[in-house]
């Protein structure tokens, strides 16, 4: 069955350093694959989107690798700020109605 | 803030119980889907609708269904209640669907089941 893993441990890093997340998947071949934001009781935000056909996105201090043949996507936030401590959920889609999240990364980012 | 509401925010059923969560989708989007997440997980795909009609659908049973009106906004019914149905109850809206598309989430109804 499909499968997507993400580190269900927390990521603690330090106010500055690049903070970098892994998401891999089995089992599977998304079209798209997504990376989201989420704070504690809200809702999910989006961040990134990339294709299939695409090696790297960059937005910001934010950058998604999306390497197919590892199934395995990375996602980077440089220069590091306390704001960016929350959830960060990867999710993949291979057609137009549905996305298959992973259970997400608890990122703290210490001052 | 992404244009999506929800309502309501948080409530409290009773086992066996029905429930009706409303969602108001982004101005322009046609398309609204619902997840269902629960604490420590990710969201998992309920069903999606477009232009009125379902469109696809996740590994949720009958009970759980849905409609979408001609202003797309959207609602969730959940039919006889179970402990298990305790979760955060997500509405996304896109321009159609959500592959290639950027996908707004409201901020959820809580729905804790007693």
């Amino acid at each position: 069955s499909q499968k997507i893993e993400q580190n269900s441990e927390a990521l603690n890093i330090q106010e500055g350093k690049t903070a970098t997340l892994t998401c891999n998947y089995t089992n599977y071949s998304p079209a798209y694959l997504q990376w989201y934001r989420q704070d504690p009781g809200r809702g999910p935000v989006f961040l990134l989107l990339i294709r299939e056909n695409e090696k790297e996105k960059r937005k910001e201090r934010l950058k998604v690798t999306f390497d197919t043949t590892l199934k395995q996507s990375l996602f980077h936030i440089t220069a590091s700020q306390p704001a960016d401590s929350a959830t960060y959920l990867c999710a993949l889609a291979d057609s137009s109605y549905k996305l298959i999240f992973g259970s997400g990364t608890r990122l703290l980012v210490r001052p | 803030e992404t244009g999506v509401t929800q309502s309501p925010t948080h409530l409290i059923k009773t086992r066996g119980q029905q429930v009706t969560l409303r969602c108001s989708s982004q101005s322009g989007h046609n398309t609204v889907s619902w997840y269902q997440q629960a604490l420590g997980q990710g969201p998992q795909f309920i069903f999606q609708y477009y232009r009125e009609e379902e469109n696809g659908r996740g590994n949720f049973p009958p009970r759980f269904s849905g409609l979408q009106f001609p202003n797309y906004s959207s609602e969730l019914n959940v039919n006889a209640l179970e402990l298990d149905d305790s979760a955060l109850y997500l509405c996304a809206s896109s321009f159609q669907g959500a592959a290639g598309n950027t996908i707004y989430f409201g901020e959820g109804s809580w729905l804790t089941v007693v």
